[in-house]
């Protein structure tokens, strides 16, 4: 089965970086995502990590260890629009891949 | 990016009664659509893999009974919730990869259930 592990609440300030953890503990891995959710909408794209390392896009990086089953998600620069649940998502090894998913950290900008 | 739609957005029913979901995929076909379940504040659980032309795999727990699923085309897939109960009022989310592209989801925007 899959275990998936996200801090339920942050708190963080416009302009500044935040970095939300998912620890995982999965039967299989096939990689792993972070979605966008807003209240009330359905989550968004944001990253895939199949491999170790960072990777980035604008203001969000991700981050992968497999050997430590342990990402981040990372946001700069931070607006009051990025005020959203983040779901940490991995997928398994199944043809479907279908993913299982983490409870989600819910992020505060303040002004 | 690959677009998905719900229809209805929101439903209020009778207890008793049955309810139909609708999860397209307006842009690209889709084998495989995934069916979730989401409570206030809690993340997506996800119900069942719904496989076009087949039998929907579902998760443990999950009655296939009283969610019955059917994937008809690589376009359109069904969920109908059976004699619906206070219990299963939720935010109802369908999801599907684009086999075009990578292995990310692309989510239907949702349907808000509430049985009276």
């Amino acid at each position: 089965g899959q275990n998936i592990d996200q801090p339920t609440e942050m708190t963080a300030t416009e302009g500044a970086i935040v970095q939300i953890n998912c620890t995982y503990q999965t039967s299989g891995f096939n990689g792993l995502f972070w979605y966008q959710q807003h209240a009330g909408e359905a989550p968004t794209f944001l990253s895939y990590n199949v491999l170790d390392g960072l990777e980035e896009k604008g203001r969000f990086s991700s981050f992968l260890s497999r050997s430590k089953g342990y990402s981040y998600l990372l946001l700069k620069e931070l607006q009051m629009k990025d005020s959203a649940s983040y779901l940490c998502a991995v997928r398994d090894t199944t043809n479907a891949g279908k993913s299982t998913f983490g409870d989600g950290t819910t992020l505060t900008v303040k002004p | 990016g690959a677009v998905v739609s719900q229809h209805p957005s929101r439903v209020i029913c009778k207890s008793g009664t049955s309810v139909k979901i609708e999860c397209r995929s307006l842009d690209f076909q889709a084998t495989t659509m995934f069916w979730y379940r989401q409570f206030p504040k809690q993340s997506l659980m996800l119900m069942a893999t719904s496989n076009e032309g087949s039998k929907a795999t579902y998760e443990q727990g999950v009655e296939k009974d009283k969610f019955l699923i059917n994937h008809a085309s690589l376009t359109l897939s069904t969920l109908t919730v059976t004699s619906a109960h206070p219990e299963d009022s939720s935010f109802y989310i369908c999801s599907a990869r684009d086999p075009r592209g990578g292995w990310e989801q692309f989510f239907g925007p949702g349907t808000r259930l509430t049985v009276l």
